[in-house]
């Protein structure tokens, strides 16, 4: 898992309320990413952020808003607006080399009660 | 636009065996490919990648993974499998904009 790290492991929430994921990663890498996992779909993108101070939407943006004001630090708020959110986070980082692979985090699972 | 397809769910193999697990990819400009493992409620890990040069790629755990451009395909080859390499795996590509975009999964299952 690198020297990324997500925070908590396991989440659970109440209908209507906001929840916020930690991700905080000590590569020094410039981009980092947030994913959601599915059973049998993969992993989507929801935001990206190549430098701090600025991120991208992703696929599957909606109902979810992220910060990027460290370098090392990209938190993701799951929103009431996320209709479905229960699912597996994952959160990566690779720095600015086109060869390079991304680092993943060990994930958080939410779930929604 | 980019994307990866891995066309088994699911693939079977007995210890000791040989084992493929299939990918094809669409890109524009050079692929930058990549595999990763991931066991149940972890994270990916990184196995190998394909960047440019010689086509058959090795990585970690005995892993390894033959470039085809003409079929647009990186397949992920093991010679002889153990019932450790039983997990979820997962090909993607890079874009030159700094985007991954993975596929959709393959279970191994490494029987004894």
């Amino acid at each position: 898992d690198g020297g990324i790290t997500q925070s908590p492991k396991y989440l659970f929430r109440k209908e209507g309320q906001n929840v916020t994921l930690s991700c905080e990663q000590n590569l020094n890498h410039d981009a980092m990413y947030w994913y959601r996992q599915d059973p049998g779909q993969g992993l989507r993108l929801i935001y990206y952020s190549q430098i701090v101070n600025d991120f991208q939407k992703g696929d599957i943006a909606e109902g979810y808003s992220v910060s990027r004001e460290k370098k090392e630090s990209f938190p993701l708020t799951v929103t009431s607006a996320q209709k479905n959110p229960t699912a597996f986070y994952l959160c990566a980082s690779n720095p600015h080399i086109s060869t390079d692979t991304q680092y993943f985090g060990p994930g958080t699972r939410l779930t929604v009660l | 636009a980019q994307s990866v397809a891995q066309p088994e769910d699911q693939v079977n193999v007995a210890e000791g065996n040989p084992l493929t697990v299939k990918c094809t990819y669409s890109v524009s400009g050079n692929p930058y490919l990549f595999w990763y493992v991931q066991y149940p409620n972890r994270g990916l890990q990184f196995l190998l990648k394909y960047i440019t040069g010689d086509n058959l790629v090795k990585g970690s755990y005995g892993f390894e993974a033959e470039f085809n451009k003409s079929q647009t395909s990186f397949h992920l080859k093991k010679p002889s499998a153990l019932v450790s390499d039983s997990a979820l795996y997962f090909c993607a590509v890079r874009d030159s904009f700094n985007k991954f975009y993975f596929g959709s999964g393959t279970k191994l299952n490494v029987k004894p």
